[in-house]
């Protein structure tokens, strides 16, 4: 089973700042990888598919890159609305299965 | 445009089984794969399993497998997710997410299941 693992833990910055999150797989899913935004009290939001695919009215400042086992997603301006925890979701051929990465809290400075 | 409607939130016994329903429209069900993730309070995402709402093939995690079944109701564009042996630890909010290509793009709201004696 892939274990997915995200790094930091929490991330402080402040507005305007660029944040780089990291997600590590225990072996190669390709680009079988998605990120996601959850806020407080709200559903997860689908931001990349495959790696680097923004998802539908995603804006430009979120990135995605990587393949195999190391990726990164990237916020290249942080807007106040930004602050949310974010998740990694790998998709596995064999055995066929997926899994979430433990998450980054992105908070304000 | 796309919805995923749960079902209310429950309350059961620790022992007890309890099933949540998710009802989709604005696409064809029987087209995408349907997940349910599972979200105890203050912590993270877990996916339990998935269907396939065309032929109904199922894939389970691990940790789920023996206590998780999911089905689907294609007349009803309906797909339920059912756990058993209910202990406090499954204490969490339940989502079905509709799959786009291995990614969840639409997610319901969530089913909130509390297990309290």
């Amino acid at each position: 089973e892939i274990v997915l693992t995200q790094s930091p833990a929490t991330l402080s910055l402040s507005p305007g700042e660029r944040a780089t999150l990291s997600c590590r797989a225990s072996q190669s899913v390709g680009t079988y990888l998605a990120w996601y935004q959850q806020k407080p009290g709200q559903v997860p939001r689908l931001l990349i598919s495959d790696a680097s695919n923004r998802a539908t009215g995603i804006p430009a400042r979120f990135s995605g890159s990587g393949s195999g086992t190391d990726f990164t997603l990237t916020i290249s301006s942080l807007d106040p609305e930004d602050f949310a925890v974010y998740y990694c979701q790998q998709r596995s051929n064999w055995p066929p299965a997926l899994s979430f990465g433990g998450g980054t809290r992105v908070e304000i400075k | 445009q796309v919805h995923l409607v749960q079902s209310g939130a429950e309350v059961k016994k620790p022992g007890a089984s309890v099933k949540v329903s998710c009802k989709a429209s604005g696409y064809t069900f029987i087209s995408h794969t349907l997940h349910w993730v599972r979200q105890a309070p203050g912590q993270g995402l877990e996916w339990m399993g998935w269907i396939n709402a065309g032929n109904g093939a199922t894939k389970y995690s691990r940790k789920f497998q023996g206590r998780v079944t999911i089905t689907r109701d294609t007349s009803a564009s309906t797909a339920y997710m059912e756990l058993s042996s209910l202990t406090s630890e499954d204490t969490a909010v339940y989502y079905c997410a509709k799959d786009s290509y291995y990614s969840m793009d639409v997610w319901g709201k969530g089913t909130t299941v509390t297990v309290s004696s």
